[in-house]
């Protein structure tokens, strides 16, 4: 069974420019999560989703932060114009009932992202 | 609010002894705790949870961890280090009311030859 699914792995990119993060959650999991990684802050949890609806964006850094859950097999992040301060690591995970404090989350293997 | 401390930045212990990484939390209501491991360029796998019950859970490559509740600790443990443990291992929790994990800083695990 395939786990969650990220891309791209790496990402240079220049301050102003568009960047488009993609994941797609083990099937059958109903909720998804967006984390940041960083040397400073550590984990942070930026967006989750349950079955495709966001519940809490209360960690997105500002509006040039955007995600988006289309459907139960593929999520979104964007960053729109980035800045060299969000370049990090971007791990998505997926679980199988987000609603439930028992659930475990699985994690994909990041994206790398640098803004230069 | 829900908190987690990992107190030590790193833990050095030589291969075959005893190892222990420590993890202490806060949160209002039953903890969900979690550990995690993180290799290199990798994402972070799961390891072992602890929900109710018995207060020793056993986890995968032969980890396991001791639940005190009124230590409010979660310590990650195995009997025997391998240098293959070599990583970085984060804590989480979660209570009954939130659905978002809280992570600790990580601790990272050398395991010298």
């Amino acid at each position: 069974d395939a786990g969650v699914i990220q891309s791209p792995r790496h990402e240079v990119t220049e301050m102003g420019q568009e960047v488009t993060l993609r994941c797609k959650p083990i099937s059958g999991h109903n909720s998804l999560f967006w984390y940041r990684q960083t040397m400073m802050r550590g984990l942070e949890l930026l967006i989750y989703f349950n079955n495709n609806v966001p519940i809490d964006d209360s960690g997105m850094p500002e509006d040039r932060f955007s995600a988006k859950m289309p459907n139960a097999s593929f999520s979104t992040l964007k960053i729109q114009p980035s800045e060299p301060r969000d370049s990090a690591v971007y791990f998505c995970a997926s679980s199988l009932d987000g609603t439930r404090g028992t659930d475990t989350q699985y994690f994909g293997p990041g994206t790398r992202l640098t803004v230069l | 609010a829900q908190s987690v401390a990992q107190p030590e930045d790193q833990v050095n212990v030589a291969e075959g002894n005893p190892l222990t990484v420590k993890c202490t939390y806060s949160v209002s209501g039953n903890p969900y705790l979690f550990w995690y491991v993180q290799y290199p360029n990798r994402g972070l796998q799961f390891l072992l949870k602890y929900i109710t019950g018995d207060n020793l859970v056993k986890g995968s490559y032969g980890f396991e961890a001791e639940f005190n509740k009124s230590q409010t600790s979660f310590h990650l443990k195995k009997p025997s280090a391998l240098v293959s443990d070599s990583a970085l291992y984060f804590c989480a929790v979660r209570d009954g009311t939130r659905r978002a994990l809280t992570f600790g800083s990580g601790t990272r695990l050398q395991v010298q030859p």
